[in-house]
């Protein structure tokens, strides 16, 4: 998995919390992106960061948010207002030295909401 | 828009035999493809990539994949299946336009029997 964390690696909420899922990452990249997995469906964007205290809606943001303050670090926040958020959320990382980069990834946080 | 297709979801294969996992792309222009492997409860681990030059790409894990523009398919193969080799499988594109962004297919679950 790189040099990529992720904790906790197993989350539970209750309806109506908010919670955050933790992403750091030692390798010096500057893109940074939030994945979400469903079974079957592959890995849809939620958010990506180009650059510190910068960051783009990816195809399903909605009921999520992200902050960007430093360069290691971009925390995922589930929100009350995403209605199905039990999934496997996948933080990932990489270099802007060029397009031919590939993505390296942390290993994961199984959100359940009970 | 740039995207990719994995038309099965499963693969079955006898351990020793060859095995093919299928990818086929859309994009515009020149395609930047990737293939991952996934372990259960894991992050995805990048295998291999496709940028320019030869078809034939070797990758980790004894894996290659072979890209046809004719028909534009990045299928993953290798001669020699080990049971090991079981886990779920990701094709990708990089987006051009936006080579911050990175297109995944809906997996394919490898399974390697004894």
């Amino acid at each position: 998995d790189g040099g990529i964390t992720q904790s906790p690696k197993y989350l539970f909420r209750k309806e109506g919390q908010n919670v955050t899922l933790s992403c750091e990452q030692n390798l010096n990249h500057d893109a940074m992106y939030w994945y979400r997995q469903d079974p079957g469906q592959g890995l849809r964007l939620i958010y990506y960061s180009q650059i510190v205290n910068d960051f783009q809606k990816g195809d399903i943001a909605e009921g999520y948010s992200v902050s960007r303050e430093k360069k290691e670090s971009f925390p995922l926040t589930v929100t009350s207002a995403q209605k199905n958020p039990t999934a496997f959320y996948l933080c990932a990382s990489s270099s802007q030295q060029g397009i031919t980069d590939t993505q390296y990834f942390g290993p994961g946080t199984r959100l359940t909401v009970l | 828009a740039q995207s990719v297709a994995q038309p099965e979801d499963q693969v079955n294969v006898a351990e020793g035999n060859p095995l093919t996992v299928k990818c086929t792309y859309s994009v515009s222009g020149n395609p930047y493809l990737f293939w991952y492997v996934q372990y259960p409860n894991r992050g995805l681990q990048f295998l291999l990539k496709y940028i320019t030059g030869d078809n034939l790409v070797k990758g980790s894990y004894g894996f290659e994949a072979e890209f046809n523009k004719s028909q534009t398919s990045f299928h993953l193969k290798k001669p020699s299946a080990l049971v090991s080799d079981s886990a779920l499988y990701f094709c990708a594109v990089r987006d051009r336009n936006n080579f911050n962004k990175f297109y995944f297919g809906s997996g394919t679950k490898l399974n390697v029997k004894p």
